[in-house]
């Protein structure tokens, strides 16, 4: 059975310190990749996706992709309380229809 | 621009009754379409996904089902609820070059 695993946390960051969320996945045939932002009580936010290998910069957030490791992670620099929420690692299944596997997030909580 | 829209946002409703779940999507024709499943502290679990008018396909065994009876239009039912079936359900729709999925807004179904 295709997997996404990530580490449910929760991490704990201060305020202004880089947060580092990862993920693993089981489907080498995987080619796109998403991080999800999902705060409490409400439904997931498209962050970032990445689907090559190597770094996707996108303001305060870097995805990083290695398709050798099956490992996919998101770094958030400055990290501020309105950051603290959930992060889901979704992979996109090889084959049609474009469904995607989720992990079961990481809950990040910024302190000030 | 595209947006989706789920209603009812919350939904308590006793074991054994029916359930009706919908979603519209405007601002895009013909999008692929997705119900998922958030149990409390879990990851999202993919229900059912559609890629046209009267296209459903299911992802797990249950008691639900799923309908498209309009191009954005996506029903999620079922007949008899059961307590398992408690959750937040999401629908989502692809857009994008990278098949990226964008969620609506969720229902909270609390079943007693």
């Amino acid at each position: 059975q295709k997997e996404v695993e990530q580490n449910s946390g929760p991490l704990s960051v201060p305020e202004g310190a880089i947060a580092s969320l990862n993920c693993t996945y089981s489907d080498r045939g995987s080619q796109s990749f998403f991080w999800y932002r999902q705060y409490s009580g409400k439904s997931p936010e498209l962050i970032m996706f990445i689907y090559s290998n190597g770094d996707k910069e996108d303001g305060r957030f870097t995805a990083q992709l290695n398709k050798a490791s099956q490992y996919v992670s998101l770094l958030i620099r400055d990290s501020q309380p309105s950051d603290s929420a959930t992060y889901l690692c979704a992979v996109n299944m090889e084959g049609g229809y474009n469904k995607l596997i989720f992990g079961a997030g990481t809950r990040l909580a910024v302190h000030p | 621009s595209q947006t989706i829209h789920q209603w009812p946002a919350t939904l308590v409703q006793p074991v054994g009754s029916p359930l009706s779940l919908e979603c519209t999507v405007e601002g895009t024709s013909n999008p692929n379409l997705y119900w998922y499943r958030q149990a409390a502290g879990r990851g999202l679990q993919l229900l059912f996904y559609s890629v046209g008018i009267g296209q459903i396909s299911s992802e797990v065994p249950q008691n639900l089902s799923a309908s498209r009876p309009q191009d954005r239009q996506f029903i999620l039912s079922s007949k008899k609820l059961l307590l398992s079936d408690s959750g937040f359900y999401l629908c989502a729709w692809r857009g994008g070059r990278y098949n990226e999925q964008f969620f609506g807004p969720g229902t909270r179904l609390t079943v007693l």
